[in-house]
């Protein structure tokens, strides 16, 4: 059972404009949130995270938002730059067990 | 600061051979995670260590796999009587305090003819 979902497997954004990654999950006990970014041939970077208790953090260029009623986060970058085309995954925790999406991948267009 | 290194970085085995692999972590970091990753999927999470403590085991680590952390510093996972359903990505991070951050290796690709 897949509790943390990514629907969307690719997307395509112009240089500058905002990349937009949506992420769902099932587990209503999940208390941590976190993005992380993979290029191939490496392993997964992480990006920024998010506590369940808070709806939003900020890093630079990018922002994390959770919805908790309606069991979703979201990734937001901007401006976006061609150097973020990547796979990026969503992650959620409960205690010290981690749960994966699938992955989007980034194209950022120049 | 040398991150999270993981020996061999590709491994091909053929089925019914077993095979161990070596995640050493960053130094210091207590916390140490593997996970298995298939094409088109997120990593599996399948064993954490606290220290030299296996404190965390997902169902997917069958009675074939074992994970050791003896000391406390690296890790090793073995595969026992290799299936080719085993062929994946096995990734190993590590995090230390009480931060969810987790520091990543490059992974080691098994393939099982």
């Amino acid at each position: 059972d897949q509790q943390v979902k990514q629907n969307s497997p690719s997307l395509s954004v112009q240089e500058g404009r905002i990349s937009i990654l949506n992420c769902d999950y099932t587990n209503s006990m999940f208390d941590y949130f976190l993005w992380y970014k993979k290029y191939p041939a490496e392993g997964p970077t992480f990006l920024i995270s998010i506590s369940s208790i808070k709806d939003k953090n900020e890093d630079g260029r990018f922002t994390v938002f959770l919805n908790k009623s309606a069991k979703h986060l979201s990734l937001h970058i901007v401006p976006s730059q061609p150097g973020d085309s990547a796979v990026y995954f969503c992650a959620a925790s409960t205690g010290n067990q981690f749960y994966f999406g699938t992955g989007t991948s980034l194209t950022v267009i120049p | 600061d040398t991150g999270v290194s993981q020996d061999p970085r590709h491994k091909i085995t053929k089925r019914g051979q077993n095979v161990t692999f070596r995640c050493d972590p960053i130094s210091e970091h207590n916390r140490l995670y593997w996970y298995r990753q298939t094409l088109g999927q997120g990593p599996e999470f399948l064993t954490y260590f606290q220290n030299e403590a296996q404190l965390e085991k997902s169902r997917l680590l069958s009675d074939r796999f074992s994970a050791e952390r003896p000391k406390g510093s690296f890790s090793t996972l073995e595969i026992q009587r290799t299936e080719q359903g085993d062929s994946a990505m096995y990734l190993c991070a590590s995090s230390v305090g009480l931060t969810n951050e987790q520091f990543f290796g490059p992974g080691t690709r098994l393939t099982v003819l």
